[in-house]
């Protein structure tokens, strides 16, 4: 079974749709989670933690479940600069290993 | 806003060749990583770096791989004998401590092309 394991998609929407990824970890002692965005060929940026009271960042909002090791973000009202790979994000190690997911992709359409 | 530095930006080189990646972390940080992306992969931890050692490692990072902070700034990543295999991305990444995930930041990479 993968660590990090998600939807690769893509996932094709219009503008000012709301949607919705989904990731499952392995390790039931992992200890923080985050997204991060990609784009093409350039590094890893944080997009937000998630913490286990879910938060909120603008149009997005992140849940965890600890219970079903599952990891959600939901973004609103989609933009077209948010088409991206989102990469589920665990770190099991206080910080010093983070295990990555193998993303899903985001095409957001006009 | 300060930044991780990375160079080169593309390199490229035979089978069998020893290569350096380099890095500059974010100064005040005290925590190195070196993280790898195979074309159409996901990224994947090679190793962790404090204190002028190593602090973690992954099966990836075998004995063909090292590390060096060999100055007050730099970090590098030595490959000693390149295989086609290892073709990919390399980012390196800083964080002032541990534990700190809100608080790493990755360079823009190194595009690494093994022929």
């Amino acid at each position: 079974r993968k660590e990090v394991e998600q939807d690769p998609g893509p996932f094709n929407v219009p503008e000012g749709a709301t949607v919705a990824f989904n990731c499952t970890y392995s390790n039931s002692a992992s200890q923080s989670f985050f997204w991060y965005r990609q784009d093409c060929r350039k590094e890893p940026k944080l997009l937000m933690s998630v913490y286990s009271s879910g938060n909120e960042d603008g149009r997005f909002t992140a849940q965890l479940n600890r219970a079903s090791q599952y990891i959600s973000l939901l973004i609103r009202d989609s933009k077209l600069s948010d088409s991206a790979t989102y990469l589920c994000v665990v770190d099991n190690n206080a910080g010093n290993m983070l295990t990555f997911g193998g993303g899903t992709r985001l095409m957001v359409k006009p | 806003e300060p930044e991780v530095t990375q160079t080169p930006s593309h390199q490229v080189t035979q089978m069998g060749q020893e290569v350096i990646l380099r890095c500059v972390p974010i100064s005040n940080h005290l925590y190195f990583y070196w993280y790898r992306q195979i074309l159409g992969q996901k990224v994947e931890f090679l190793v962790s770096f404090y204190n002028n050692e190593i602090s973690e490692k992954s099966e990836i990072f075998d004995d063909q791989f090292s590390v060096e902070r060999p100055d007050g700034s730099n970090f590098t990543l030595k490959i000693r004998s390149t295989k086609l295999e290892d073709s990919a991305m390399y980012f390196c990444a800083s964080s002032p401590l541990a534990g700190q995930g809100e608080k790493l930041f990755f360079g823009s990479g190194t595009q690494l092309s093994v022929l």
